[in-house]
């Protein structure tokens, strides 16, 4: 069964210092998600990417993160310059983004990113 | 805009118990709710979910039903396994287009005991 990859499993890196969260999403999906999820706390909408541009950002999303997507498979986050409270499970998503019905979003296993 | 609530945790239950997590949602439309756990160091996997009202989501033993009229979504088990531990999270996506964001609800983490 297709499935969402992401890569590393975990991150640990340095404050004020860039990293980048990878994922792959489900091949033949159209729609791209990045989610986190604090410690203990609720998982947070990030932003949405459609057609290689944002369709839609939180409050959260400000100018340190940016996303891409590269090639043909891989959708990035990238966290410019991060900071402690960065640190948290990162979650990519996916969906196929067809016009009927509705559309379950597939998640990947998460990036524990630990800024220290 | 659109929330999700859910009852507090943890709720440490004796296997073969029966659950119910609360959940309530605030939507305008017809939003698809959902169920997610999440099992200790793993991601996000979903349980069941259900698209309009009165329809049952169901899968493992687990089920939830849409209720409009008392916008819930509450889920339920008959009989609790220890392998049930995790986290669960009641999700809603809004109606008018099934590629928007998720959001969810605080979770709630389910303990069973043997």
């Amino acid at each position: 069964e297709p499935e969402v990859t992401q890569t590393p499993s975990h991150q640990v890196t340095q404050m004020g210092q860039e990293v980048i969260l990878r994922c792959v999403p489900i091949s033949n999906h159209l729609y791209f998600y990045w989610y986190r999820q604090i410690l203990g706390q609720k998982v947070e909408f990030l932003v949405s990417f459609y057609n290689n541009e944002i369709s839609e950002k939180s409050e959260i999303f400000d100018d340190q993160f940016s996303v891409e997507r590269p090639d043909g498979s891989n959708f990035t986050l990238k966290i410019r310059s991060t900071k402690l409270e960065d640190s948290a499970m990162y979650f990519c998503a996916s969906i196929k983004g067809e016009l009927a019905g509705i559309n379950e979003q597939f998640f990947g296993p998460g990036t524990r990113l630990t800024v220290l | 805009g659109n929330s999700v609530t859910q009852m507090e945790g943890p709720v440490t239950l004796s296997e073969e118990a029966f659950l119910t997590i609360n959940c309530t949602y605030t939507a305008t439309g017809y939003p698809s709710l959902f169920w997610y756990v999440q099992y200790p160091g793993e991601g996000l996997q979903l349980l069941l979910k259900a698209t309009k009202a009165d329809d049952k989501g169901s899968n493992k033993g687990f089920e939830a039903t849409y209720r409009k009229e008392t916008t819930s979504f509450h889920l339920e088990k008959g009989s609790v396994q220890v392998s049930d531990s995790a986290v669960y999270f009641c999700a809603l996506v809004p109606g008018g287009g099934g590629y928007q964001k998720v959001t969810f609800g605080t979770g709630t983490k389910l303990q069973v005991i043997p």
